[in-house]
């Protein structure tokens, strides 16, 4: 079966660990994409990478760092500068990055930070 | 400040019962425009998309009204099943050869026996 998987499902960490999230898909998409989504909010972009070894800030990069040095992954790491990481994570892929395709959204890391 | 604005509910409505969610945006130059729904502590998934002659799928229809910037979803005859949070989302260029959606909070809906 074809999608996109995050690992792992709950995250739990100390203030002041850094920690990574896993994303990975296998629908052979170029574009993906890191959101945050905390209670009562709409999704937030992170960062996004439309291909290999390239990504972009999207509205709140401050804090999270990512790499794209597989097509298939897509991990994000949360800092020990980001102020407030509890939230629910989600990453994303899209055929490119379009406004018009459909973008698909893995199964989120709901990360409590300590 | 790019925005989408949606009514946050909650909708708590009968079965069978006709319910109608709408959505502003703010940015003029959007490009396209959606509906995704999301169960609750699920990830988002694509309802369907919006065009400007407007389209049906089923129970489902969406209208979009550039001049207004104004999106509306329109469900009809509500299922228990229906139950979720229904995000509307505006896809707008950012640069550089991409674009990024900018996602409401959402309309959470409850369709009780």
């Amino acid at each position: 079966d074809g999608g996109i998987t995050q690992s792992p499902k709950y995250l739990f960490r100390k203030e002041g660990q850094n920690v990574t999230l896993s994303c990975e898909q296998n629908l052979n998409h170029d574009a993906m994409y890191w959101y945050r989504q905390d209670p009562g909010q709409g999704l937030r972009l992170i960062y996004y990478s439309q291909i290999v070894n390239d990504f972009q800030k999207g509205d709140i990069a401050e804090g999270y760092s990512v790499s794209r040095e597989k097509k298939e992954s897509f991990p994000l790491t949360v800092t020990s500068a980001q102020k407030n990481p509890t939230a629910f994570y989600l990453c994303a892929s899209s055929i490119v990055t379009s406004a018009y395709n459909e973008q698909f959204f893995g199964p989120g890391t709901r990360l409590t930070v300590l | 400040r790019k925005e989408v604005e949606q009514d946050p509910g909650p909708f708590n409505v009968p079965e069978g019962a006709t319910v109608a969610f709408n959505c502003t945006y703010s940015n003029s130059a959007s490009q396209s425009f959606f509906w995704y729904r999301q169960d609750c502590r699920k990830e988002p998934k694509l309802l369907m998309s919006v065009y400007s002659s407007g389209n049906e799928d089923g129970r489902f229809t969406a209208q979009l009204n550039r001049a207004s910037q104004y999106i509306s979803l329109l469900i009809r005859d509500s299922k228990l099943s229906d139950s979720a949070t229904y995000l509307c989302v505006v896809a707008q260029y950012s640069g550089a050869g991409s674009y990024q959606l900018t996602f409401g909070k959402g309309t959470k809906l409850s369709v009780i026996p």
